[in-house]
């Protein structure tokens, strides 16, 4: 099967402080990921996602890096507040077979006031 | 703007008794959708999708079965439910095209307790 790993399970930052979260993946024919936020008794939430033909985009404090040669994208958290606190998950999709994504176990972010 | 329904929020059952799980989705149409679930401090298991009424692919064989008897409307069911049954149940639906691609989006889960 597919494997989407996150490479800490736990990060604690302080506030203020850039974070940022990682994530390796297996399928080199995975094209499309996803950052999703998971706070405590929540669905998650989608942040930001990116295709394979672009290697970073931007969001509002949020930039998501992708490193296809050695399969990694990374979550990048600007001026990281207290709100911030959640689990973080990476999914992956491919385009033949885009009706599943498949999720890593998740990086749980403490940010400390 | 798309919105999906999750109920109950919180369930707590006892071992060998029914589960009904409801999923609802507004503002689209032929969704898919999907279950998933997640046990606690664990990532997400896909259970169940389905690509239109009466479409349901089955991920992991276990006693829990699936139904999309309406459009916007996927339900997760069993006849009896196990203690391993217990978790944070997800539904999801694919839409919303973003950079050509149509992104993933949760409903709010159920939480299911199984004594």
């Amino acid at each position: 099967g597919e494997s989407v790993g996150l490479h800490l399970p736990t990060l604690s930052v302080q506030e203020g402080d850039n974070s940022i979260i990682n994530c390796a993946y297996s399928n080199s024919a995975s094209d499309y990921f996803i950052w999703y936020k998971q706070e405590s008794g929540k669905g998650p939430q989608f942040i930001i996602d990116i295709r394979s033909n672009m290697d970073k985009r931007q969001g509002q404090r949020v930039t998501v890096l992708l490193n296809k040669t050695v399969k990694h994208l990374s979550l990048q958290i600007a001026a990281t507040q207290p709100g911030d606190s959640a689990v973080y998950f990476c999914a992956e999709n491919q385009g033949y077979n885009f009706n599943k994504f498949y999720f890593g176990s998740g990086t749980k972010l403490n940010v400390k006031p | 703007s798309q919105t999906i329904h999750q109920w109950p929020a919180t369930l707590v059952q006892p071992v060998g008794s029914p589960l009904s799980l409801e999923c609802t989705v507004e503002g689209t149409s032929n969704p898919n959708l999907y279950w998933y679930r997640q046990a606690a401090g664990r990532g997400l298991q896909l259970l169940f999708y389905s690509v239109g009424i009466g479409q349901i692919s089955s991920e992991v064989p276990q006693n829990l079965s699936a139904s999309r008897p309406q459009d916007r409307q996927f339900i997760l069911s069993s006849k009896k439910l196990l203690l391993s049954d217990s978790g944070f149940y997800l539904c999801a639906w694919i839409g919303g095209t973003s950079g050509g691609r149509e992104t993933q989006y949760f409903g709010p889960g159920t939480r299911l307790l199984v004594l």
